[in-house]
């Protein structure tokens, strides 16, 4: 199966931690999208990412979210000291190029819960 | 700020019967995409439209993209129980430099009853 995996599926943790979500591209995919789907709320974008390069960060919250894609290894949305209002649904995409990001192609998502 | 309205949001019908979802926007976008996403799992990709005008069919399932390109249809012929899920329409940014900056609508649940 060649499509976009993310790990871990479910994930707790505590008010305070760190969370570390991964996300591996399609097969051939080199450009990667980070959304959050809030309870009650549709998809929001947070960023958009080309190997080792952030493209559009627009949609990410300024203080706590980082994301990087290495030349190596999957894309990371990392979350510092984490807060209820951070559950949600984070859904990972990729796309074959940029003249195709509108096509985008989704992972299974990982779902935060902050206790 | 691109906003996508999406109509209904909840729609239950009965096997057979024939449904529309809409999606409207003040804003131009360069295609439209629909999704549908069943619980627990993350969107799978429809179709992708375009052109404005562009129709295009995936068996039962017709899409419309509006001649403006702000708003698009999507019509299921004789729904079936496994067409039950959550449609999400979500529209690419005209021009400019927003690549891969998916606006989504907030989704239509249909349930389709036996």
């Amino acid at each position: 199966n060649a499509g976009v995996m993310q790990n871990p599926r479910h994930l707790v943790r505590r008010r305070g931690q760190e969370a570390r979500l991964r996300c591996s591209p399609m097969k051939g995919h080199s450009h990667v999208y980070w959304y959050r789907q809030l309870p009650e709320e549709g998809l929001k974008f947070m960023v958009y990412l080309q190997k080792e390069n952030i493209i559009d960060e627009s949609g990410m919250p300024k203080e706590r979210f980082s994301a990087e894609f290495p030349k190596e290894g999957p894309s990371i949305l990392r979350i510092q000291q984490v807060v209820r209002g951070d559950s949600a649904a984070y859904f990972c995409a990729s796309s074959l190029h940029r003249d195709a990001s509108y096509e985008q192609y989704f992972g299974p998502g990982t779902r935060l819960t902050v206790t | 700020t691109q906003l996508l309205e999406q109509s209904p949001q909840f729609l239950s019908i009965q096997e057979g019967e024939n449904l529309t979802v809409y999606c409207n926007s003040s804003s131009v976008f360069s295609s439209l995409q629909w999704y549908r996403q069943e619980p627990g799992e993350g969107p799978v990709l429809l179709v992708t439209v375009v052109t404005g005008g562009e129709v295009k069919k995936l068996k039962r399932l017709t899409f419309q993209f509006g001649d403006a390109r702000k708003d698009s249809s999507l019509h299921i012929t004789a729904a079936q129980p496994g067409d039950t899920g959550l449609y999400l329409c979500a529209g690419a940014p005209a021009g400019g430099t927003s690549y891969g900056k998916l606006t989504f609508g907030q989704g239509t649940i249909l349930t389709v009853h036996p």
